[in-house]
């Protein structure tokens, strides 16, 4: 049964730490997209690749957040250094084309 | 730009009634749309997509949707609700046959179903 895989599912963090998320897309995917949801501004897209290369990431704050896909097995997110208002679940979804985008569980993160 | 408009943030059916939330879309080019439900602490799952074929499109679970052009609109119904879909809905955006874009979610419907 082929799923993205997100770790970890939890992180309670303080604020100025670094906090990394890692995102396994299915096998095959060239896509993979980064979003974050909050209450207020629900799903917001923060960055998204294709065939590993970074196509948009506008929706990130730059000066504190990184995406990159080291291989095609894994994505990861980055914020350095991490802020309260940073607090959300953030996913990562991978497809094949503009569409079908499949999501992980997500990653609900708390800063302190 | 593209964007969606979901209508009404939260809608509450008996068990058995007309599920209908409603979805209105902006795009400067022909779109491709979705709805995607999501469960408490899950991801979000597809229901349905068009994707320029077939105006009506029959998805999981006994939902579909129709696209009309004239009304700008991909509203989600299905006929008989039942406990289990009660979720919250979530419509997108993508532009069709682009490469190099990405989802654009509303902010969601929460459905709710009473017996």
């Amino acid at each position: 049964d082929a799923r993205v895989t997100q770790t970890p599912r939890h992180k309670v963090t303080e604020m100025g730490q670094e906090v990394t998320m890692r995102c396994q897309p299915i096998l095959g995917h060239n896509t993979v997209f980064w979003y974050r949801q909050t209450m207020m501004q629900g799903l917001e897209l923060l960055a998204y690749f294709r065939n590993r290369a970074p196509l948009d990431d506008s929706g990130m704050p730059k000066d504190r957040f990184s995406a990159e896909m080291p291989d095609a097995t894994l994505a990861t997110l980055k914020i350095q250094p991490s802020e309260p208002r940073d607090s959300a679940v953030y996913f990562c979804a991978s497809g094949l084309t503009t569409g079908d985008a499949f999501f992980g569980q997500g990653t609900r993160l708390t800063v302190v | 730009a593209q964007s969606v408009t979901q209508l009404g943030s939260h809608v509450s059916v008996s068990e058995g009634a007309l599920v209908l939330l409603r979805c209105n879309y902006s795009s400067s080019v022909p779109p491709y749309l979705f709805w995607y439900v999501q469960y408490p602490n899950q991801g979000l799952q597809l229901l349905l997509k068009y994707t320029s074929a077939a105006t009506l499109v029959k998805g999981i679970n006994g939902f579909e949707a129709e696209f009309k052009k004239s009304e700008t609109s991909f509203h989600l119904t299905k006929p008989s609700a039942h406990m289990s879909d009660a979720a919250e809905y979530f419509c997108a955006v993508t532009q069709a046959n682009q490469a190099g874009t990405a989802l654009i979610f509303g902010k969601g419907t929460t459905l709710s179903v009473s017996s």
